[in-house]
């Protein structure tokens, strides 16, 4: 079973608008954290926003947001007046487990393609 | 800014050959991890090194290896390089000492197997 399911390959908004992006996850580990990245054509890996399985509360960064809904294991992102430059695939992975080798183990999933017309 | 850089930027090789691509970081972090993302799929975990030592693998065979130096520089290396190697490989340093702390990752390395 895929970890990690983003089962939008391509979305398109408006500038000004709001967006969601889905993602719906699958572990058995209590312990596990969620992330959001943005990877423009350039290929960085570009750092959203971060969910924790034991927070209780939905993170948020500027416009971004993550709409975490634990009991259908969703992590949706949210991003608020989107922007010309938001236009770019955008990655939700999770990291099972709080220390040791799981530091540095993200699972991808296969990637939204994001774009914002003017 | 991640602090993160990679070289080379790109890279040609052909098959049966051998690569090294390098990483180092401005800061110093002693969680260094690979990545291998072929085209149009999410990145795959290849290593995590911790303290110079690799310290969990994904389902990667024995010629992908690697090292990690005092520095908190790193490299991967590719040996008997094959078609299917051909993606954008990244690493990305560790960023915090907390269990909510992310990996910030380098702009990557193009490797085209021929």
């Amino acid at each position: 079973a895929q970890k990690i399911t983003q089962t939008q390959p391509g979305m398109f908004v408006q500038e000004k608008e709001a967006v969601t992006l889905d993602c719906t996850y699958d572990t058995s580990d209590p312990s596990y954290g969620l992330f959001w990245y943005k990877q423009p054509s350039s290929g960085e890996m570009i750092f959203l926003i971060y969910q924790g399985s034991y927070d209780q509360q939905n993170a948020t960064e500027g416009r971004y947001s993550l709409n975490f809904q634990k009991a259908r294991k969703s992590a949706n992102l949210v991003i608020s007046a989107s922007q010309l430059g938001d236009s770019a695939m955008y990655f939700c992975a999770m990291r099972e487990g709080l220390g040791g080798t799981s530091y540095g183990k993200l699972t991808f999933g296969q990637g939204t393609i994001l774009t914002v017309h003017p | 800014e991640t602090g993160v850089t990679q070289s080379p930027t790109h890279l040609i090789k052909t098959r049966g050959q051998q690569v090294t691509l390098r990483c180092s970081s401005q800061s110093g972090h002693n969680t260094v991890s690979w990545y291998q993302q072929a085209l149009g799929q999410g990145p795959q975990f290849i290593f995590q090194y911790y303290r110079e030592e690799e310290n969990g693998r994904g389902n990667f065979p024995p010629r992908f290896s690697g090292l990690q130096f005092p520095n908190y520089s790193s490299e991967l290396n590719v040996n008997a390089l094959e078609l299917d190697d051909s993606a954008l490989y990244l690493c990305a340093r560790r960023g915090g000492i907390t269990s909510t702390d992310t990996q910030y990752f380098g702009p990557g390395t193009r490797l085209t197997v021929l």
